[in-house]
């Protein structure tokens, strides 16, 4: 049983730049969440999918978008990258009204120079 | 989502117990206490979560004091492997998103 399949594992954007970044759920698991973890920081929430909508959003600003897909696949996107977007993006997976854990993929490490 | 407060780092022997404490003296009745760890280059892992009860599982035990204002991770028998970053979070069971802090490092040594 496949976990928490995030893609590319790492990459490298210029500032300005867009980049997208790929996460397949859990088998079985219709939700899908990012984080962003910075270095030497604990990951924060940048926002969560159900049913293909935003659910609920982080403080980040509109420049990280997301979508959910029918088969509840996940895409990130972060427009206008700055250095400071540098960071582990984690994608995790969970199945709504399942009070356990969420499971998490390994992450995209993205850096921007 | 109550804060919790966590020591930065503990350093633990090969084969003993490992207990890691979490205060979260604003937590509501509602709120759960969730466990994971982030062993490096990898993504957070969930260990346990509880209520108010003691709770235990094949990676460790949950200990909620009676007011629920502090809780212990205890992993029984630490290997080297479980040196990792651990996370204590307090969240409704079905809340929507993990807070989390900084977490304590643990470094099991042998």
């Amino acid at each position: 049983d496949a976990g928490v399949t995030q893609s590319p594992t790492h990459l490298i954007k210029t500032r300005g730049q867009q980049v997208t970044l790929r996460c397949s759920p859990k088998s079985g698991h219709d939700t899908v969440s990012w984080y962003q973890q910075a270095l030497g920081q604990g990951p924060q929430f940048i926002f969560q999918y159900y049913e293909e909508e935003e659910r609920q959003r982080g403080n980040f600003p509109d420049r990280f978008s997301g979508h959910q897909f029918p088969n509840y696949s996940s895409e990130l996107n972060v427009n206008a990258l700055l250095l400071g977007d540098s960071a582990l993006y984690l994608c995790a997976s969970s199945l709504v009204g399942q009070g356990t854990g969420y499971t998490f993929g390994s992450g995209t490490r993205l850096t921007v120079v | 989502d109550a804060k919790t407060t966590q020591p930065p780092s503990m350093d633990c022997a090969e084969g003993r117990a490992a207990n890691l404490p979490c205060n979260h003296s604003t937590i509501s009745g509602n709120e759960y206490v969730y466990w994971y760890r982030q062993i490096h280059s990898q993504g957070p892992q969930y260990i346990i979560h509880g209520l108010k009860n003691n709770e235990t599982n094949e990676m460790a035990s949950l200990i909620i004091t009676e007011d629920r204002k502090s809780s212990t991770l205890i992993l029984p028998h630490a290997t080297l492997r479980d040196t990792a970053v651990y996370y204590c979070i307090v969240r409704p069971q079905y809340g929507n998103k993990l807070v989390f802090g900084a977490g304590t490092i643990l470094r099991v040594k042998s």
